[in-house]
């Protein structure tokens, strides 16, 4: 069975840093890319950031980049994302996603239960 | 590629046939995805390349289109359908949702 979790959300003071964390099991995680998405309260999906299978390929949504990181260690089955100068517009839930298939098209077909950003003083 | 949907809301009863549409702002041939969200939970991959049913999902939600304009029908909409429905521009980075089209009970 496929299992998400996130972890390291919390409240954190804008300019503030945190790493989430998303643990993997029941699937060759080294064979597929790995996405983050977020969702502020009461809103839509966002893609914020993906990394290709091997980790050699990082992307990221202009509202992140330069501020936020997409790591991942094969060895550990775990995807992580490093947010720097965190701003109040990050709050959010934030969640890690799996590509469906090892190749082609970013169709996420298993999905963490996210884990909650705050951004405030 | 923008991806726009509408509505943004429907009021329908059990029973119903429902069509939600999303429009890309560029040819994405049929590089789409729909999704649906239930409050509090994660979204649930429902669609892949525009008309593929992901494994599990029920035969009555079906997906059609290519290019800029798509559709997702719910036909005999069920109890457990009254959710917000996501669609997804899934070729490339940086990949693309719609608004949402929350699907609420008449």
């Amino acid at each position: 069975e496929v299992q998400l979790w996130e972890s390291g959300g919390g409240l954190v003071q804008p300019g503030g840093s945190l790493r989430l964390s998303c643990a993997a099991s029941g699937f060759i995680f080294s064979n597929y890319a790995m996405i983050w998405v977020r969702q502020a309260p009461g809103k839509g999906l966002e893609w914020v950031s993906g990394i290709s299978e091997s980790g050699d390929s990082t992307y990221y949504a202009d509202s992140v980049k330069g501020r936020f990181t997409i790591s991942r260690d094969n060895s550990k089955n775990t995807v992580f994302l490093q947010m720097d100068s965190l701003r109040a517009e990050d709050t959010a839930v934030y969640y890690c996603a799996k590509r469906r298939d090892t190749s082609g098209l970013y169709n996420l077909d298993f999905w963490g239960q996210g884990t909650l950003v705050t951004v405030s003083s | 590629s923008q991806m726009t949907q509408s509505p943004s809301s429907v009021s329908a009863s059990v029973g119903d046939r429902v069509t939600i549409t999303c429009r890309a702002s560029q040819g994405i041939h049929r590089w789409l995805a729909w999704y649906q969200q239930k409050p509090g939970k994660a979204p649930k991959l429902l669609i892949y390349a525009a008309s593929s049913l992901q494994s599990g999902v029920p035969s009555r939600f079906s997906g059609s289109g290519s290019g800029t304009d798509f559709s997702l029908t719910i036909s005999g909409l069920q109890p457990e359908d009254f959710a917000t429905y996501y669609c997804q521009q899934a070729n490339s980075f940086p990949l693309a949702f719609g608004g949402g089209t929350k699907v609420e009970i008449k």
